[in-house]
This record gives C-alpha cells, structure tokens and sequence, in this order.
C-alpha cells in the first residue's frame, strides 16, 4: 500500500520570505512523487514530479523539492513567496514499475498556503 | 488552461435522483482518470479509462459507473444520490496508461445534493 502524509494543514508566511511544506510518503515499492497546486476554484496543476533521477528536483515557479530515501520525505520548498504562490499544494505518490508511474495517484490531505503582504 | 473541458461546472439536486458528469480530455490523451474531492475524504481516485476500457478501479460506489466512448470522452453516473455525495468531482487525462504520472486536471463539477 502507499501514502502520503503532509505534516501541515495550513501553513502562513509573508511575502519574500522562504516556503516550506512537508511531505512524508510510504510505499512498498519505488514511488514516484508529485506535488500538485489547486488556486481557488482552478484544477490541480503539476508542480514537480520525481520519478528515480535526480533526487532534487525543481519544477515551475521557483519550486523544489528534494527526495529523501532514508527520512521517507519530499518537502517543498521556495526561497521566496509571492501572493500569487497562495493556494492548496497537495504531495502526491504513484506506483512504479520499470520507469514509467501508473495513473492512479494517492492524495496527501493538502496544505493551504497563505502569503501575507 | 489545461485542456480538459468538464460540464456541468455546478450541478444542484435532491438526493434520489440521478446525475452524468461529462468529461473531454485533452487532444490526444488516451486516458481518463476520475477523482473526488471532499472535505472530509480529501482526493480520492475513482475510476480509470484508457481507449474506451475500464483499466484501474478505487473507491468507487456501486452506486456510481463511467464509461469512456469511442471519441474517448467520458461520463460518470451517480445515482441514488445521498447527502454524502456533495463533492467536487475531477476529470484528469494523460496521454498514455502508464506514463510519468502527470496527469492534467480539468477544472471539475461541483455536485450539491439537497
């Protein structure tokens, strides 16, 4: 079985300053991880996704994450918040074979970002 | 924009009744991928499509059932409604089966049950 847990439901930092959100994963096999990032009545966006290369991984925005084996992790982060980085960020694990991740994705509970001015 | 079209963006009814979701995937993308969103339950994977075949099921009720055309796109049929099943209802797609895991959401139904 495999599951994501993000440690933070809500997390608040001003504008400028650094971004961090948790992510802890289990799965049996090797996963693949993903964060994901829903703005207010929008779809889920791909952030970032590690699937076995590189163990730090950027994606758009000015995001990163860093996949950590030994402490089962792959936190987020960001130097620098902006407003418009406000919004729901989701860790999200997969199934592994061969290189290639299966559709059906396991949801973390999500963490709402809040950027203050 | 990420391409993959949902209608109705809200839908409001009584429990009972019966609903379709209908979903367009975008250009291309063989694979279509249902999910619920609520608060309580958070995201939860539903059902699977890849060219018009059911390929991965989750925690989908008897109660609810998809189906994908031959035009490959979609539709997921609740009936009976309850009050529990006010959610927010996802269609992604992605262009293979099993690909690099990134799948491309629409902007989802909004399903209220009175």
């Amino acid at each position: 079985a495999q599951s994501v847990t993000q440690l933070d439901s809500h997390v608040s930092v001003s504008e400028g300053t650094p971004v961090l959100l948790r992510c802890n994963y289990s799965s049996s096999y090797s996963p693949s991880l993903f964060w994901y990032v829903q703005h207010p009545n929008k779809g889920l966006q791909l952030l970032l996704k590690y699937t076995s290369a590189a163990t730090l991984v950027k994606g758009i925005n000015g995001f990163e994450a860093e996949f950590k084996k030994s402490e089962t992790s792959f936190h987020l982060t960001k130097p620098s918040a902006h407003m418009s980085d406000a919004a729901e960020y989701f860790c999200v694990v997969s199934l592994t074979s061969g290189g290639t991740s299966y559709g059906k994705l396991t949801f973390g509970q999500g963490t709402i970002l809040t950027v203050h001015p | 924009d990420s391409g993959v079209t949902q209608t109705p963006k809200h839908l409001i009814t009584a429990t009972g009744q019966r609903v379709t979701l209908r979903c367009s995937p975008r250009s291309g993308d063989l694979s279509v991928y249902w999910y619920q969103q609520s608060l309580d339950q958070g995201l939860q994977f539903l059902i699977q499509y890849y060219n018009g075949e059911e390929r991965a099921k989750g925690n989908i009720l008897e109660r609810f059932s998809a189906q994908q055309f031959p035009d490959l796109h979609s539709e997921l049929n609740l009936s009976s409604l309850e009050l529990g099943d006010s959610a927010l209802y996802f269609c992604a797609s992605s262009v293979a089966l099993a690909g690099t895991g990134e799948l491309f959401f629409g902007e989802g139904s909004r399903l209220t049950v009175l």
